[in-house]
């Protein structure tokens, strides 16, 4: 079964540490991966998308990392900011499956001051 | 000024009434999705449709209803069936991964709250 897991499942950091979010995945045969984050009460907005030639790509303070013999990735977050606080989704899609999203449960980010 | 957009943002619904989720985009994306979303959960797929006049049902589909008659839109209809329907309904759009260099982008809409009374 395509399966994405997610760890942990919520994390609390203090305001300009860093952190980093897991995603483990069982989903055959690969295409791309997203992280996502949403902010409560929002749609999810898309941080970066990998496909299996890729294992790094950053966008800012986000660096995300895919393993696609290991089928892991990591979602590393540098200096922390109070408004990183959502929830960070980990989605992997499968070729032949005409773009059909699987999503992970997500990993509740709380940055305190 | 391109995007996905759903409306209303939030919905009441009577218990025994059928509601309609409106999900609009012009980014020319071939696919839509849509997705329940229940607090600490990750999300659901409903319903989801590669081309137009053609939907497939995704893991949750009962009690729901969708049909794409345009390219554009994608609406759901909740209707009486769903047992519970209260949740945050996300739609998302997607143009078709196209093999294993696929790097498709998908966008999702702000979500309808839809709390039944």
């Amino acid at each position: 079964k395509n399966q994405v897991e997610q760890s942990p499942q919520s994390l609390i950091i203090l305001e300009g540490k860093n952190c980093t979010l897991q995603c483990n995945y069982t989903v055959s045969p690969f295409s791309n991966l997203r992280w996502y984050k949403q902010d409560t009460g929002r749609g999810p907005v898309s941080l970066t998308i990998m496909t299996f030639s890729e294992n790094t790509k950053s966008n800012g303070r986000y660096t995300a990392t895919l393993d696609a013999d290991t089928k892991q990735s990591s979602l590393h977050i540098t200096a922390s900011q109070l408004s990183d606080s959502a929830s960070y989704i980990c989605v992997v899609s499968s070729y032949n499956q005409g773009g059909k999203l699987i999503f992970g449960q997500g990993t509740e980010l709380s940055v305190k001051p | 000024d391109g995007g996905i957009t759903q409306s209303p943002k939030y919905l009441f619904r009577k218990e025994g009434q059928n509601v309609t989720l409106s999900c609009e985009q012009n980014l020319n994306h071939d696919a839509m999705y849509w997705y329940r979303q229940d607090p600490g959960q990750g999300l659901r797929l409903i319903y989801y449709s590669q081309i137009v006049n053609d939907f497939q049902k995704g893991d949750i589909a009962e009690g729901y209803s969708v049909s794409r008659e345009k390219k554009e839109s994608f609406p759901l209809t909740v209707t009486s069936a769903q047992k519970n329907p209260t949740a945050f309904y996300l739609c998302a759009s997607s143009s078709r991964d196209r093999g294993l260099d696929g790097n498709t982008e998908a966008f999702f809409g702000q979500g309808t709250r839809l709390t039944v009374v």
